[in-house]
């Protein structure tokens, strides 16, 4: 059974950091585009950024700041935060992507992360 | 990177058919068959409906239907039900090696 669980949100001050978490089981990790959507209170869905391999891409809007990696030994997908934003108050969620295809099929619970002082 | 056009809200009885669009440009939408979408009940993560344009993933229903024409993609749903009462959120790939989100569109069921 194909399974993402998320970890590592939380409260966090204005201009701090936070890494969040996706543990994956039950598929070959590797072989999968890997991605970061978030979603703030009340509000739709953000594609934030995606790794396979070394290849990632990121929304422009947050370039710089936030890092996504992956460790396939783990079975592991993070993503790093940096000066964070009120504004990036949301439900982080991990999911992957069938290779060649746009089916992100399955979705994490999210991990909510509140940027708040 | 703008988000995908969407209506904010459709509404249709219970049988009926309704479709919700979704509009983007030449470099998403109209530029590659990567259109997605996504149903999301409150307090729940999203769930894949309909990817590539037109394709249903195993177990979903086949009232759910989608179509592209153009810079404009559509997702019907047929015989609504109940259970349908839920936002919908469209996505597609980018010439820019990125994804972008439609911005939702909450369906009411009557």
């Amino acid at each position: 059974e194909v399974q993402l669980v998320e970890s590592g949100g939380g409260l966090v001050q204005p201009g701090g950091s936070l890494r969040v978490s996706c543990a994956a089981s039950g598929f070959t990790f590797s072989s999968y585009w890997m991605s970061w959507v978030r979603q703030a209170p009340g509000k739709g869905l953000e594609w934030v950024a995606n790794i396979k391999g070394d290849e990632k891409h990121y929304v422009d809007s947050l370039k710089g700041r936030f890092s996504i990696s992956r460790d396939n030994a783990k079975n592991s997908l993070y993503l790093q935060m940096n000066s964070l934003r009120v504004e990036d108050t949301a439900v982080y969620y991990c999911t992957r992507r069938l290779p060649g295809t746009s089916s992100r099929d399955y979705w994490g619970q999210g991990a909510l992360v509140t940027v708040s002082s | 990177q703008s988000a995908l056009t969407q209506s904010a809200s459709v509404s249709g009885s219970p049988g009926q058919s309704i479709a919700i669009s979704c509009t983007g440009t030449s470099s998403d939408v109209g530029g590659y068959n990567y259109v997605s979408w996504y149903q999301q009940h409150p307090g729940k993560a999203p769930k894949l409906m309909i990817y590539d344009v037109s394709n249903r993933p195993s177990g979903v229903s086949n009232r759910f239907s989608g179509s592209k024409s153009g810079n404009t993609a559509s997702l019907t749903i047929s015989g609504l039900q109940a259970e349908d009462e839920a936002d919908y959120y469209c996505s597609s790939y980018t010439s820019s090696s990125t994804w972008v989100f439609g911005g939702g569109t909450k369906l009411t069921v009557l």
